[in-house]
């Protein structure tokens, strides 16, 4: 498969436990972009990076959100002592340049948090 | 100004007819301008995009329509079929590196019926 890679799919947390969500880009792609869709509303930009770098993070909640993308391995969104609001859905999106094309989307991780 | 506005929220459409939703932006900036077709538990799939170079697109039974003064575009589905049942964003970005963020519609969940 040679799309975007999310895991996990669905992941439930406990308020005041950590999330870690992971995304693996499209081969070749450099650029990855993470998206946060609340239920039946559209999705909001969070953080765009690219390798060891945090390109814009103006979408990002100022506290308890952070986000990585090193030069080995996956990219990683963390959330910190989650709480009820947290519950969404969060998209990865890779692209092979930053500049405005086209960007493919993974199936997401379902954040549900008790 | 980053705002993107898509109506209608919702959609019903007989197998065969036309499906149009729009769009409008405010922000001069964009130009690239996606749509994104997205069904439940999956992440937006890439349907078609158009930059303010040209009015008019299509691909298949899909065409993008623009104008580029008035600022908006729309999506035609032309002889909708049930499988196009889905929900459809609209989004846009601006082609520089840190602004290549996609700005999301709040979508048009579409029904096409038989």
């Amino acid at each position: 498969n040679a799309g975007v890679m999310q895991n996990p799919r669905h992941l439930v947390r406990r308020r005041g436990q950590e999330a870690r969500l992971r995304c693996s880009p499209m081969k070749g792609h450099s650029h990855v972009y993470w998206y946060r869709q609340l239920p039946e509303e559209g999705l909001k930009f969070m953080v765009y990076l690219q390798k060891e770098n945090i390109i814009d993070e103006s979408g990002m909640p100022k506290e308890r959100f952070s986000a990585e993308f090193p030069k080995e391995g996956p990219s990683i969104l963390r959330i910190q002592q989650v709480v009820r609001g947290d519950s969404a859905a969060y998209f990865c999106a890779s692209s092979p340049t930053g500049l405005g094309g086209p960007q493919h989307f993974g199936d997401g991780t379902r954040l549900s948090i008790l | 100004q980053q705002q993107v506005k898509q109506s209608p929220q919702s959609l019903i459409v007989q197998k065969g007819g036309i499906s149009i939703i729009n769009c409008a932006y405010e922000n001069t900036a964009f130009d690239y301008f996606p749509w994104y077709q997205q069904f439940p538990g999956k992440g937006p799939a890439l349907l078609i995009a158009i930059r303010p170079d040209v009015s008019e697109k299509k691909e298949g039974r899909f065409t993008i329509s623009f104008n580029k003064s008035a600022k908006q575009f729309s999506l035609h589905i032309m002889d909708s079929q049930p499988g196009d049942s889905a929900t459809y964003f609209c989004a846009a970005s601006a082609d520089t590196g840190t602004a290549s963020k996609l700005t999301f519609g709040t979508g048009t969940r579409l029904q096409v019926t038989l």
